[in-house]
């Protein structure tokens, strides 16, 4: 079944930048973008943009647009999201999805990072 | 960006007793594709969201038949035929066409 499995939670100061990956089994890597959506505690879920794993280009969210970088890796079915200058409004779960594709909606489990000095 | 608000905020629903949930968008939803990309997810406590609805009125895969979608353009409604107590939780509408953004969320809890 399809599977998405996220790396463990983070702490990181204010000004540093954070790596997350989605490691993403059960179907063809290549045939559903994978999103990511963050959750800031107690609020909604906002959307920081996808990337086709079939030739890796990305879309990102106006917002975070220069500030956010998502990968796929090499030779693997792992994706990755980096955010540069954090601060504590970054503080949230990132969540990595396949939303409503082709039959397919799959979430991770979420990764919790937390900005603090 | 399209800007999605839902009402109510917030639900305390009666098991046994139908409810309902209104979605609207800033832009209308249908793509020149014919399909509109408006789906309705559940985010139960503690859990990642989970897709109930898609494209307005179709329910995903081993959803229950009580839930339901409806509307069209910039409108829409999810109504829970009769609650039950596992359906609390944050309910979210999110449109497709442009992007990504979700509704503010309205959270459902039992009477």
């Amino acid at each position: 079944q399809v599977q998405l499995v996220q790396s463990g939670a983070e702490v990181k100061k204010p000004g540093a930048s954070v790596k997350v990956s989605c490691k993403a089994s059960g179907y063809t890597f290549t045939r559903h973008y994978i999103h990511w959506v963050r959750q800031a505690p107690g609020q909604g879920l906002e959307w920081l943009g996808a990337i086709n794993p079939s030739g890796g280009a990305a879309s990102y969210a106006q917002k975070f647009q220069g500030r956010m970088t998502m990968t796929r890796g090499t030779s693997t079915t792992t994706v990755y999201l980096e955010l540069s200058t954090l601060s504590s409004d970054d503080t949230a779960i990132y969540y990595c999805a396949i939303l409503s594709s082709d039959g397919t909606d799959s979430w991770g489990q979420g990764t919790l990072v937390t900005v603090s000095s | 960006e399209i800007v999605m608000t839902q009402t109510p905020l917030s639900l305390s629903a009666t098991p046994g007793q139908p409810a309902s949930i209104s979605c609207k968008s800033s832009q209308s939803l249908l793509h020149s594709d014919g399909k509109t990309y408006l789906y309705w997810y559940l985010q139960k406590p503690g859990q990642s969201p989970q897709l109930l609805i898609y494209e307005i009125s179709s329910r995903f895969s081993g959803v229950p038949d009580r839930f339901s979608g409806s509307g069209s353009g910039t409108d829409f409604t999810l109504k829970i035929s009769r609650v039950e107590a596992e359906d609390v939780g944050v309910y979210y509408c999110m449109q497709a066409i442009d992007g990504v953004t979700f509704g503010p969320g309205t959270k459902v809890d039992i009477k």
